[in-house]
């Protein structure tokens, strides 16, 4: 069964310090790894698709990178606007197990 | 996404009634899903469609049906809702079956 697990469940940081955010998968035959942001009341908004190991993107103040078995959003300087919580899930392929999602790791970044 | 939408916003229902949600989008993606997302639980398919009256089950399928008879309206129905269908309820689309899905703003179903 596939399997997306985010951790830490949620984390406080002050502005400016830096950390990361963890997804380990087992996702058979990933065909891709998602990275959204989800704000209260709203639905989740797209920020990254990785689809092999090694591969790194970037957005202003997040990285997102991908091993085999797990992948890493990077915060470098946080501001309290990226306070949200953060969602990543795992693409098997098309269809009924096309997208498995963890339960996010809720951010706040304090002033 | 500005080119999916969701109505209505929020709904409040009784027990055994019928409840439809409609998702409308703009930008012509052929895959369009509804998930529900729960306290506890990450957000999980209910069904999802590719293309106009092809349709399939997700994880979570029993009470649900949908339609989708137009590329850009998605219509999930609850026949008989209980209240453990009380959730939060996204639409989504794609352009292809692995590209990135784009979610729509949410529908706050409350069923008494």
């Amino acid at each position: 069964e596939d399997q997306v697990t985010q951790s830490p469940e949620a984390l406080r940081l002050q502005e400016g310090e830096s950390s990361s955010l963890n997804c380990s998968y087992t996702v058979s035959g990933l065909r891709g790894l998602f990275w959204y942001r989800q704000d209260p009341g709203k639905g989740p908004e797209f920020l990254f698709t990785l689809y092999s190991a090694g591969e790194e993107k970037e957005k202003e103040r997040l990285k997102a990178t991908l091993t085999k078995k797990e992948s890493f959003l990077h915060i470098t300087a946080p501001k309290p606007e990226d306070s949200a919580t953060y969602l990543c899930a795992g693409h098997s392929g098309g269809g009924a197990d096309g997208l498995t999602f963890g339960k996010g790791t809720h951010l706040i970044i304090q002033p | 996404d500005a080119g999916i939408t969701q109505s209505p916003r929020h709904k409040v229902t009784e027990t055994g009634t019928p409840v439809t949600l409609r998702c409308h989008q703009t930008e012509n993606h052929r895959y369009m899903y509804w998930y529900r997302q729960d306290p506890g639980h990450g957000l999980r398919l209910i069904h999802y469609s590719y293309g106009v009256k092809d349709t399939d089950k997700g994880e979570v399928s029993d009470g649900y049906s949908v339609s989708r008879s137009k590329t850009e309206d998605f219509l999930l129905t609850l026949e008989s809702a209980t209240s453990s269908q009380t959730s939060v309820y996204f639409c989504a689309m794609s352009r292809t079956d692995y590209n990135e899905q784009f979610f729509g703003p949410g529908t706050r179903l409350t069923v008494l």
